[in-house]
């Protein structure tokens, strides 16, 4: 596979439930993010992490917790999410050399009832 | 604080018609740099260009091309002979220079280019 993948593409959940967000990339980057994009507003960023450190945090609701174990992966755990955090989550890779290129997966809808 | 607007939410043209997508930026930094993406309707947005605030020189690429102008603080994107391809929705952005790259998207333009 190449570029960056994100799974799973849908997801429906209650305000109830726990679940997982994934994102690999292929493209041997050193930075990650989650960007949320809905309707009629700016993509929002959420969390970057460069180096596997976390070193932005868009002032997110504690729901929304962020996992990134190596420089391939990216997770957005979800908890008692509310039904305004309907969305489609990007995730996103560049690379220090490439300012602002950044390269993103196709996207992850999330519905919450 | 950064910010970018673009003014037009909707543009509909046909096909072979020309069209401008405006952006405005708001940026206290004196380096920064700018960006177009376009998002298909399969979702992920592709890169087309970055703009370093020291060059205002004109781009073209086939047949896009951009116009920077500092003095009004605009970066505006041209689709000559527009197609089909075309339809999608286009991002402006704005980052900072330097560390890892803070980008602040626009609204987005959506462009539906009609046969």
């Amino acid at each position: 596979e190449t570029g960056v993948t994100q799974t799973p593409r849908h997801l429906v959940m209650g305000m109830t439930n726990k679940k997982s967000l994934k994102c690999e990339q292929h493209l041997g980057h050193n930075a990650m993010y989650w960007y949320k994009q809905s309707a009629k507003k700016p993509l929002e960023l959420m969390f970057v992490y460069s180096l596997e450190e976390r070193v932005e945090n868009n002032s997110v609701p504690s729901r929304f917790s962020p996992e990134c174990p190596n420089s391939s992966h990216l997770f957005l755990h979800l908890h008692t999410l509310q039904p305004e955090d309907s969305a489609l989550y990007l995730c996103a890779s560049s690379q220090a050399s490439s300012p602002g290129e950044l390269f993103f997966g196709e996207g992850s809808r999330l519905t919450v009832l | 604080a950064q910010k970018v607007t673009q003014a037009q939410t909707e543009i509909s043209v046909v096909e072979k018609e020309d069209v401008t997508l405006d952006c405005v930026y708001e940026t206290r930094d004196t380096t920064y740099y700018l960006f177009w993406y376009k998002q298909p309707p399969s979702g992920e947005l592709v890169f087309l260009i970055r703009r370093n605030s020291f060059d205002e020189q004109n781009e073209i690429s086939g047949r896009y091309s951009w116009n920077f102008q500092k003095s009004t603080s605009s970066f505006n994107f041209t689709i000559t002979a527009s197609q089909v391809v075309d339809s999608a929705v286009y991002f402006c952005a704005l980052s900072e220079t330097g560390g890892y790259q803070k980008v602040t998207f626009g609204t987005g333009t959506k462009l539906q280019v009609i046969p």
